[in-house]
């Protein structure tokens, strides 16, 4: 169990650029979540995928968003045409699809756009 | 719907105090609950869950927690504090039903006075 991966952690773009990040999850784990964390606030919830399902994605998530999880295994994140108000720490996290959920989390992507 | 409301965005103890750090819930549903921790520029470790067996819940690091369903509450606490301690908490809720998506308070900075 190597944890769940993230890359890269840090990122730097200018407005107006596309960025994309990446998250590998627990191998065993077909649940798979991405988060977007602000300074001085909880993670806040952007899609979820079973398996290469992606099936919800919260509001946060506008059409200059999007995400993939081609094969039901690692998961990619894009924006394009960043904005200053996307620099945040994207987290990812995966789970077990038992009963409760525990979720284990990346160390996320912080981006900065400048 | 579903919520957590962390009272106190910052907390101060000196080292060999107690710990409290307060959460209080809200769900139309029985709900899982959870306290995590982060550390700076790193992801979210669980300290603890509480998923509907006892109501006493023990974690790691020597962190407990007791969900009062009459107060809709779920406070975290740890006897003695150490200077490790010293992070970001936050409480969360997920719903017993579906994939489970969770809901993170804001936060609390804990900090450890030597």
């Amino acid at each position: 169990d190597t944890g769940v991966s993230q890359d890269p952690r840090h990122k730097i773009t200018k407005r107006g650029q596309n960025v994309t990040f990446r998250c590998d999850p627990i191998s065993e784990h077909n649940r798979l979540y991405w988060y977007r964390q602000t300074l001085g606030q909880g993670p806040e919830f952007l899609t979820y995928f079973q398996n290469e399902a992606q099936l919800e994605k919260s509001r946060l998530l506008s059409d200059r968003f999007s995400a993939e999880r081609p094969k039901g295994s690692f998961s990619t994140l894009e924006i394009q045409r960043t904005e200053q108000g996307d620099s945040a720490m994207y987290l990812c996290a995966s789970s077990l699809g038992l009963a409760y959920n525990e979720q284990f989390f990346g160390p996320g992507t912080r981006l900065t756009v400048l | 719907a579903q919520s957590v409301t962390q009272l106190g965005s910052h907390v101060s103890v000196s080292e060999g105090a107690l710990v409290l750090l307060r959460c209080n819930y809200s769900s139309s549903v029985p709900p899982y609950l959870f306290w995590y921790v982060q550390y700076p520029n790193q992801g979210l470790q669980l300290l603890l869950k509480y998923t509907s067996a006892a109501t006493l819940v023990k974690g790691i690091n020597g962190f407990e927690a007791e969900f009062k369903k009459s107060e809709t509450s779920f406070h975290l606490t740890k006897p003695s504090a150490h200077m490790s301690d010293a992070a970001e908490y936050f409480c969360a809720v997920s719903n017993s039903g579906g994939y489970q998506k969770v809901t993170f308070g804001i936060g609390t900075k804990l900090q450890v006075i030597p």
